[in-house]
C-alpha cells in the first residue's frame, strides 16, 4: 500500500514549455486534490475532483488543467509554464470530501519555471 | 479575513518537555473539521490529528492533543515529551461543510527541538 504517490519528484521547465504532474493513489479514494506550496504560505488548492471523470476549479486554477481518467490516478498540467508557477505541488486524496474528512498527501514535487 | 491563523512563526522546545502550538479559526459553519499536519525538511505532508466540530472530547493520536476551545475558535497542537525528529513544520487547517471540498491552512510554525 503505497498511499499517494506523485511523479515527478523534481523538474526544472523553461517559460512556455509544458508537462504534466502525475498522482497516483491505492486507497480507492474518490476524492483527490492538487495543491500548490509556496514558501512561507500554506496550502492552496488548484483542482480537485470528487470522482472518476470530474473536475472542479479550487483557490488558484489558473494557468492550470486537470484530468481525471481513472479514479486512482490525478493528472495536473500545465500548459504554458509562467515563472509565477515555480512552488511545491501537492496531490492528495481522501475518501469522501465533507467537513470531517482527512485528506492524505502525496510526497509533493518541486517545480522550478526559469 | 484569514480563516486560519497561526500567531508563531517560529518555537523552541527542549528535548523530552511539551509544547503548544497556537490555532484559531474563523467559520460560520457549525459543521467544520479541524486538523493538523507536519511537514519535516523532506518535505512530505504528515497527517497527526483530526477534530470535529460535534466532539465533545480532546481529539489524541500519541503524543500530540488538540486542545479543542470551540467557544474562542481555537484548536491548538499540544506535542508532549518532545522529540528531536519533532523538529518541522506544523500546519493548522479546516474543513467547513458549505466550503465545499476546500482545505484551508493556515501560514504554519516552525518547530525547533533543541538537545
Amino acid at each position: 500500500n503505497a498511499g499517494v504517490t506523485q511523479t515527478p519528484k523534481f523538474r526544472v521547465l523553461k517559460t512556455g514549455q509544458s508537462m504534466t504532474l502525475l498522482c497516483a493513489q491505492d486507497m480507492n479514494h474518490e476524492y483527490m486534490y492538487w495543491y500548490r506550496q509556496d514558501p512561507g504560505m500554506g496550502l492552496r488548492l488548484i483542482h480537485y475532483s470528487v470522482g472518476e471523470g470530474t473536475t472542479a476549479k479550487g483557490e488558484v486554477p489558473d494557468g492550470y488543467n486537470v484530468s481525471r481518467l481513472k479514479k486512482q490516478n490525478f493528472l495536473l498540467g500545465l500548459e504554458s509554464a509562467a515563472p509565477s508557477q515555480t512552488s511545491v505541488y501537492f496531490c492528495a486524496s481522501s475518501v469522501a470530501g465533507g467537513g470531517t474528512d482527512t485528506q492524505y498527501f502525496g510526497p509533493g514535487t518541486r517545480l522550478t519555471v526559469l | 479575513a484569514q480563516k486560519i491563523t497561526q500567531t508563531q512563526p517560529g518555537m523552541f522546545v527542549q528535548e523530552k518537555e511539551a509544547v503548544t502550538l497556537d490555532c484559531t479559526y474563523d467559520t460560520s459553519d457549525p459543521s467544520y473539521g479541524l486538523f493538523w499536519y507536519k511537514q519535516p525538511s523532506s518535505g512530505e505532508m504528515i497527517f497527526l490529528i483530526y477534530q470535529g466540530s460535534y466532539d465533545q472530547q480532546n481529539a489524541t493520536e500519541g503524543r500530540y492533543s488538540l486542545n479543542f476551545q470551540k467557544a474562542r475558535k481555537s484548536a491548538n497542537l499540544v506535542i508532549s515529551a518532545s522529540q528531536l525528529g519533532d523538529s518541522a513544520m506544523y500546519f493548522c487547517a479546516m474543513r467547513e461543510r458549505t466550503g465545499g471540498f476546500k482545505t484551508i491552512f493556515g501560514a504554519g510554525t516552525r518547530l525547533f527541538v533543541k538537545a
